[in-house]
């Protein structure tokens, strides 16, 4: 039973652009919401990360949006670039699981120059 | 400085053998995990451990065992490898408290022919 579900598998946009990945989750306990951004032959690296008592959080040009009532957050990357080429996760965690990161499927996303 | 260092980066190596995986931490975290990314980039917890605790995750088979000879390293032995342990397997560290981050190693590609 997969409990982070995340859209779309891959995703193309323009430089330029916004880019959009969506996440949902079952476990009401989850208290911690991370992305994080893999290269080729890289580890995973923290992006950005809410926590469900806010609704949305910037940092640069990357925005979480929470729903707890939908259960949902996405990433938004604004002025999308080629660099930010990279599998994108999604993951969540509770106090209950020391930590333990329940991540999502990957999002594969390419920004066109 | 690495943060968190894992050795070797690729294993290949024959099915039946034992193997193992080291990692460090610089950190000074209290708590280490071990991920598995499969081919299809799916991440995987397979065990958190702190110097009280250790949980595996129930899917995990008996053949991997983590081994924790200080708060800074935890190893993977894994036993009579089998072709379907071929991943990408990821050495992490954090501190034990609510909502902070995650560091992960760069992993090591193993291969079981």
């Amino acid at each position: 039973q997969q409990q982070v579900k995340q859209s779309p598998q891959s995703l193309i946009v323009q430089k330029g652009g916004i880019s959009i990945i969506n996440c949902a989750y079952e476990n009401t306990a989850f208290d911690y919401f991370p992305w994080y951004q893999q290269f080729p032959g890289k580890g995973p690296a923290l992006l950005i990360a809410i926590r469900p008592d806010v609704s949305e959080k910037k940092e640069g040009r990357f925005t979480i949006s929470f729903n707890k009532s939908a259960k949902q957050f996405s990433l938004h990357i604004m002025d999308s670039q080629p660099g930010d080429s990279a599998t994108y996760f999604c993951a969540a965690s509770n106090t209950g699981s020391a930590r333990q990161l329940t991540f999502g499927s990957g999002t594969q996303l390419t920004v066109l120059p | 400085d690495t943060a968190v260092s894992q050795t070797p980066k690729y294993l290949v190596t024959q099915m039946g053998n034992d193997k193992s995986i080291k990692c460090e931490q610089n950190l000074g975290h209290d708590t280490m995990y071990w991920y598995k990314q499969d081919s299809k980039k799916f991440l995987k917890i397979m065990f958190s451990y702190n110097n009280k605790e250790l949980i595996i995750n129930e899917t995990v088979p008996n053949r991997f065992s983590p081994k924790s000879p200080d708060k800074a390293h935890l190893n993977l032995h894994i036993n009579s490898l089998e072709l379907g342990d071929s991943a990408v397997y990821f050495c992490a560290s954090s501190h034990r408290t609510p909502n902070t981050e995650a560091f992960f190693g760069q992993g090591t590609r193993l291969t079981v022919v």
